[in-house]
């Protein structure tokens, strides 16, 4: 059964720092990773979609990667700023059209 | 505007009361998904729908009913409420399956509160 785990749970960090959020997966067998975002009260919303033959992803200050060997991917988000903070999840299939959602992280930029 | 919508916004109802949620999406995905989300379990499937008459049972399942006679509709219902299901839902779609290349588009949710 596939479980997705992200890690740190929280990180607080100053305006301008460049981060890096981390996500692993237990089975390797994946035919993409989704990273969203979530803000408070709100949906989730799509970032970046890896399909499993690409090594990464970029998005304007977002760069995603995959290692499917591994079981990770990483979100590096660059220079970072107060409208980044939010909740970010990462999610793979399973064998059946449906997401596994990790339990996210919860970003704060301090201004 | 294009987009997935969720109705009502927020919801308090009472144990053993029938309550439906209602999700309309106009992009005309395929797919379309019910999530609910709690602290310390994350988002959990529901139901799923591969498209119009089509459904399927998520992770969580008990208790809820959903139907899709239209592709653009896909509604929830609680038959009977349980203090269990105070909850956030979202709703979600996508055009293609998790598997596939497409990413999923997901509403703004429905807080619903059970007494």
């Amino acid at each position: 059964k596939q479980e997705v785990t992200q890690i740190p749970a929280a990180l607080s960090v100053p305006e301008g720092e460049n981060l890096v959020l981390n996500c692993s997966f237990t089975d390797s067998a994946i035919y993409n990773l989704q990273w969203f975002r979530q803000d408070p009260g709100k949906g989730l919303t799509s970032l970046l979609l890896i399909q499993s033959s690409q090594r990464e992803q970029t998005s304007g200050r977002l760069n995603a990667s995959l290692d499917k060997s591994s079981g990770r991917s990483t979100l590096y988000i660059a220079a970072s700023q107060p409208g980044d903070s939010a909740t970010y999840l990462c999610a793979v299939p399973d064998s059946s059209y449906k997401l596994i959602f990790g339990s996210g992280t919860r970003l704060l930029v301090r201004p | 505007d294009a987009g997935i919508t969720q109705s009502p916004r927020y919801k308090i109802t009472e144990t053993g009361r029938q309550v439906t949620l209602m999700c309309h999406q106009t992009w005309s995905h395929s797919y379309m998904f019910w999530y609910r989300q709690d602290l310390g379990h994350g988002l959990r499937l529901i139901y799923y729908s591969a498209a119009a008459d089509i459904t399927d049972k998520g992770e969580v399942p008990d208790g809820y009913v959903v139907s899709r006679s239209k592709t653009e509709n896909f509604p929830l219902t609680l038959e009977s409420a349980t203090r269990s299901q105070t909850s956030v839902y979202f709703c979600a779609s996508s055009g293609q399956g998790s598997s596939y290349n497409s990413p999923l588009h997901f509403g703004n949710g429905t807080r619903l509160t059970v007494t």
